[in-house]
């Protein structure tokens, strides 16, 4: 079975500063989906970045980006010019390849993000 | 256009009582699913639509649970007799067929007393 580990409950950054965030995951499949998404205190979870296994190159959205080791099974998440509104709970999440969207995500337990004025 | 959708918000009853959460997903999503937040478990998935196929329900923790999906759109999420460790936030997610991404609803707040 598939699992994703974030070992960092917990972190902080200031404005304007740049922050990783860690997510290792255990697969034995070769093709599977990355997600990272933002909770923040109103429950609603907004997908920030997403990975397709089989694409080397690291994805990227506006101030987000990802690094991508696939054979450290390694998907840290990169906040750069952190602003206040980044402040929330981040997950990693993990979904095996099915071409009919049919398959659940595989949740980290979260970090904590903090963003300081 | 509109995202998914959950009511109610927040949800409280006394132990032993049946609720009832629905869910709204996106327009033209075929697949929907549910998932539980708690403090102990995390994300946990639950259950699982896609269009008129048969259910995935290997996420129930217990027969207590069970969802429904009406005319491959509305889903109502059931809970007989609640215990407390049902307390939790339940998250209700849709995707289109070919696409990946699950988007997400509010979530409803359950708290069983």
């Amino acid at each position: 079975a598939q699992t994703v580990t974030q070992s960092q409950p917990e972190m902080s950054v200031q404005e304007a500063e740049t922050v990783t965030l860690s997510c290792t995951y255990d697969t034995s499949e070769s093709d599977y989906y990355l997600f990272w998404y933002k909770q923040p205190p109103s429950r609603q979870m907004i997908l920030v970045i997403r990975q397709e296994a089989y694409k080397q190159q690291n994805a990227t959205e506006n101030r987000f980006s990802v690094n991508f080791q696939k054979a450290a099974k390694s998907f840290s998440l990169k906040i750069s010019d952190s602003q206040l509104g980044d402040a929330a709970m981040y997950f990693c999440a993990y979904r095996s390849p099915n071409n009919q969207a049919g398959t659940a995500l595989i949740f980290g337990k979260g970090t904590t993000l903090s963003v300081s004025s | 256009g509109a995202g998914v959708s959950q009511s109610p918000s927040n949800k409280v009853t006394e132990k032993g009582k049946d609720v009832e959460l629905r869910c709204d997903p996106i327009s033209g999503h075929t697949a929907l699913y549910w998932y539980r937040q708690s403090l102990g478990q995390g994300l946990e998935f639950l259950i699982y639509f896609q269009g008129n196929s048969a259910p995935d329900k290997s996420g129930l923790p217990s027969d207590r649970f069970s969802a429904e999906r009406t005319g491959g759109s509305v889903s109502t999420l059931t809970i007989q007799r609640t215990q407390q460790e049902d307390s939790a936030v339940y998250l209700c997610a849709s995707s289109q067929q070919v696409r990946y991404e699950q988007y997400f609803g509010p979530g409803t707040r359950l708290t069983v007393t």
